[in-house]
């Protein structure tokens, strides 16, 4: 299994501002993938994101507002652009299994208030 | 469009008691299954999935679900429900044929009496 960490596990932001979310894998992965829990919500996937490639954005999402990079096979970054309080949430980033157990592998999350 | 829907948003069991989360959902070819389990404050757990083969499935913890077509129904089911076993379980279909990027259900929320 694959183990992934997130970076801030937590944060408080002012509205209009930014804030890049990490997420690094303990293996090389093709596919990761990002995704958004609001509140009392269940998951909504944002992206897609592969090594050497631009993301693959879900309807309702746009690169403006959650820009992703994917610079190797083993991290990537999330970016909330000009933060509304609506961006409250929590963002989860996954990572794809072996090819055999094709099982999704998710990162604690990262807590995000917006005031 | 593909959807998952899980029926009953709050289930009070007692401990001990047997369980079964609902899960229902619409997919245009051959779906892959999933269960997750999210603790308070915790990240994603794979409880069990379902790619293919015997349609009971044997997970984690205990938990076991049956994927039954005729009824596009994959419900988790658990013989003896543990105090620690209160958390958000969500069900989730593969968007795509090689089962990655994933579909939620809006989640059960499982609390445990004593």
């Amino acid at each position: 299994s694959a183990v992934i960490s997130q970076k801030p596990s937590r944060d408080i932001c002012q509205r209009g501002t930014s804030l890049t979310i990490q997420c690094q894998v303990d293996s090389q992965v093709t596919m990761m993938f990002w995704y958004r829990q609001q509140p009392g919500q269940s998951l909504t996937l944002i992206a897609t994101a592969n090594q050497g490639s631009e993301a693959t954005y879900e309807s309702g999402f746009v690169i403006d507002k959650f820009p992703i990079s994917r610079p190797n096979l083993t991290f990537s970054t999330l970016t909330v652009s000009n933060m509304s309080p609506e961006d409250s949430s929590i963002y989860l980033c996954s990572v794809e299994g072996s090819t055999k157990s094709e099982t999704q592998y998710f990162g604690p999350g990262t807590r995000l208030l917006v005031l | 469009a593909q959807s998952v829907t899980q029926p009953d948003i709050h289930i009070t069991v007692s401990e001990g008691a047997s369980l079964e989360l609902r899960c229902n959902y619409s997919y245009g070819a051959t779906p892959y299954l999933f269960w997750y389990v999210q603790s308070p404050g915790q990240g994603l757990q794979l409880l069990l999935k379902y790619f293919s083969g015997d349609t009971l499935v044997q997970g984690i913890k205990g938990f076991e679900a049956e994927f039954k077509r005729s009824q596009s129904s994959f419900n988790l089911r658990k013989p003896s429900v543990h105090w620690s076993d209160a958390a958000e379980y969500f069900c989730a279909v593969g968007a795509n044929q090689a089962g990655t990027a994933l579909i939620f259900g809006k989640g059960t929320t499982l609390s445990v009496s004593s």
